[in-house]
């Protein structure tokens, strides 16, 4: 199995630019979950997905975020405008309740955002 | 609002000892509580869950639970070079597969050889 995939691995943007990281979740995963990690705050809960639709958007710090399941294999996090403290490591991670290890969120690799 | 609690270290252990981590948290409703070790520039990857008070037993790592202190630790017995890393405390309502998690910043863990 691939894991979870995220693009780009590193992003360098300047202040007030769109910014859109991709997620792909392991195949046959119903939960997708965006996190952000940043020295200062940890690790936190941006949004989560069960089959494709918004279930928790309350870690969603202001309207300048957005994030989209369209369909089962690929979302999207949007921010846009970008301002530098948006930089963080945010990492996707899928789970599913079917079979094994239902208690288990496999983290992709992470985007290192860093907005100038 | 959600907190867990954890001592950011780092803590220095000495090679073939116990390294003992320790984790409080807020949200008297929580149900599932996880450990997650985490590698310099690496993702969190999942190394134990407890749902039920007293311990849990996982090879080398040793997971206790005390709902009524609201308190978990993570008990590392004859730690290796390899388990020098950030262990990350992690809450939620419900199953963890199933519900966004509430994690603490992390404890650096430091194995001396």
């Amino acid at each position: 199995d691939a894991g979870v995939i995220q693009s780009p691995r590193h992003e360098v943007t300047e202040m007030g630019q769109e910014v859109t990281l991709r997620c792909k979740p392991i195949s046959g995963h119903d939960y997708l979950f965006w996190y952000r990690q940043t020295m200062m705050r940890g690790l936190e809960l941006l949004i989560y997905f069960n089959n494709n639709v918004p279930i928790d958007d309350s870690g969603m710090p202001e309207d300048r975020f957005s994030a989209k399941m369209p369909n089962a294999s690929f979302s999207t996090l949007k921010i846009q405008p970008s301002e530098p403290r948006d930089s963080a490591v945010y990492f996707c991670a899928s789970s599913s309740l079917a079979g094994g290890q239902t208690d288990t969120q496999y983290f992709g690799p992470g985007t290192r955002l860093t907005v100038l | 609002q959600k907190e867990v609690e954890q001592n950011s270290g780092p803590l220095s252990v000495p090679e073939g000892a116990i390294a003992s981590l320790n984790c409080t948290y807020s949200d008297r409703g929580s149900q599932s509580f996880f450990w997650y070790r985490q590698y310099s520039g690496k993702s969190p990857e999942l190394i134990m869950s407890i749902y039920s008070n007293g311990d849990k037993e996982d090879g080398r790592f040793t997971a206790q639970l005390n709902k009524a202190s609201q308190y978990v630790s993570l008990l590392i017995r004859d730690s290796q070079p390899s388990d020098s890393a950030t262990y990350l405390c992690a809450v939620t309502d419900l199953g963890g597969g199933a519900d966004g998690l509430t994690f603490g910043k992390g404890t650096h863990l430091i194995i001396q050889p």
